[in-house]
């Protein structure tokens, strides 16, 4: 089967400071995107950030970034100075160019401290 | 641009009722993938609606349905409802393109309770 996995069930980070959320992926695609939704109280997915899997520049949106590696099929994502808005569960997800499923991991619950 | 809307956004049925559920895509998309999430199974993918054509389908037994109607907005339907249906039932859309980056963006889901 091709997964998708976060190892972690939950991290907590001080206010300010920096924390990455790992995941691992398997695929037999050459052509597939890499996403991380983030999933508040509120219940809504809100997508965080995306990465082409055929370009080597990791993606960056402000405070977040990822460290993509693709021999090692490995995405993490890198929060900087976490507020406390960022507390919230993040999914890592996998899209293949093949179709538009979305196959996601089980998902990290972060606790932003103040 | 408005998001993706749903309706209703809580929902309580009993077992053996069916249910409806509604999603508007955003303007100009013409995907909508349906995802059932649940504390343990996690996000599971239904299916997904282009163009009025089911294209893709997830492992669900066949009361599971949907459509999609020619203005993009979708429908989701369970018969016979059980009570592991309960859920939070998430609806995504996007353009659609096969092949291309093409990012789901999701509504704020309906919360579906089965007593």
């Amino acid at each position: 089967a091709q997964t998708v996995t976060q190892s972690q069930p939950e991290m907590s980070v001080q206010e300010a400071e920096t924390v990455t959320l790992s995941c691992t992926y398997d695929t037999s695609e050459s052509n597939y995107y890499l996403f991380w939704y983030k999933q508040p109280p509120s219940r809504q997915m809100i997508l965080v950030i995306r990465q082409e899997a055929y370009k080597q520049q990791n993606a960056t949106e402000n405070r977040f970034s990822v460290n993509f590696q693709k021999a090692a099929k490995s995405f993490s994502l890198k929060i900087s100075d976490s507020q406390l808005g960022d507390t919230a569960m993040y999914f890592c997800a996998r899209h293949t160019g093949a179709n538009s499923k979305l196959t996601f991991g089980k998902g990290i619950t972060l606790s932003v401290r103040p | 641009k408005a998001g993706v809307t749903q309706t209703p956004r809580y929902l309580i049925k009993t077992r053996g009722q069916q249910v409806t559920l509604s999603c508007s895509p955003i303007s100009g998309h013409r995907s909508v993938s349906w995802y059932q999430q649940t504390p343990g199974q996690g996000l599971q993918f239904l299916f997904e609606y282009f163009s009025e054509t089911q294209r893709n389908k997830g492992n669900f037994p066949g009361r599971f349905s949907g459509r999609q109607f020619s203005n993009s907005r979708s429908e989701m339907n369970v018969s016979t409802l059980e009570l592991g249906d309960s859920a939070l039932y998430l609806c995504a859309s996007s353009h659609g393109s096969v092949g291309a980056t093409d990012t789901q963006y999701f509504g704020p889901g309906t919360r579906l309770t089965v007593l």
